[in-house]
């Protein structure tokens, strides 16, 4: 079956630093999702992505799609505090509609 | 306008025992999904529903179960419930098949 893969699983990060955390799919995805869940909380939508190569901004947030149409990135620029929690990404395909999610990449900020 | 309400919030029970958690979505979404988080892990596929049908299903035994109303409301149940079956069990809510998901504050089942 269709795996969402997430990497890395941890990152630390010092306040005012850029990361990027990648999703890998095993199949073609029709498109791809993003989310975030605070601890203790519950996953909040942040983008969706359809479009082979599609990047979109949010602020300091910016989300890629691949040509192949399996793989993506969030890339966070200017890291604050308020960034802190999982990332999740989460893929359709065009032949069913279950929302497989990775494992999700979980950020800490170093004041 | 409301969000997507689950009930009860928490719930523990006895292994062997079975459960039944409430889903409202959104006014005007048509689609109510369900998924379990265990801790650490990312929300896992259970069920889908659209217009009161079953559109997809996960890797789950027979001891789930879902169904959805009429009013688009929807609830899971979970029969026989096992050790590894404690987690937050989510529900959200799409306009359509494959559009974002909106998600209600989960039940948290503790199995004893």
């Amino acid at each position: 079956g269709q795996q969402v893969m997430q990497i890395p699983q941890y990152q630390h990060v010092q306040e005012g630093e850029d990361f990027t955390t990648y999703c890998n799919s095993s199949t073609t995805l029709s498109n791809i999702q993003w989310y975030k869940q605070r601890p203790g909380g519950h996953p909040v939508f942040l983008i969706q992505l359809v479009k082979s190569g599609e990047v979109k901004k949010q602020k300091r947030l910016t989300f890629q799609f691949g040509e192949a149409k399996k793989n993506s990135s969030l890339h966070i620029t200017a890291t604050q505090t308020t960034d802190v929690g999982t990332y999740f990404c989460a893929g359709l395909t065009s032949n069913d509609y279950k929302l497989s999610f990775g494992a999700g990449t979980t950020v800490t900020v170093r004041a | 306008d409301a969000g997507v309400t689950q009930s009860p919030t928490h719930l523990i029970k006895t292994r062997g025992q079975h459960v039944t958690l409430r889903c409202s979505p959104i006014s005007g979404h048509k689609s109510v999904s369900w998924y379990q988080q265990v801790l650490g892990q990312g929300p896992q596929f259970i069920f889908q529903y659209y217009e009161k049908e079953e559109r997809g299903r996960g890797n789950f035994p027979d001891r789930f179960s879902a169904r959805q109303f009429p009013n688009y409301s929807s609830e899971l149940n979970v029969n026989a419930l096992l050790l590894g079956d404690s987690a937050l069990y989510l529900c959200a809510s799409t306009l359509d098949l494959n559009t974002e998901a909106f998600f209600g504050q989960g039940t948290r089942l503790t199995v004893v």
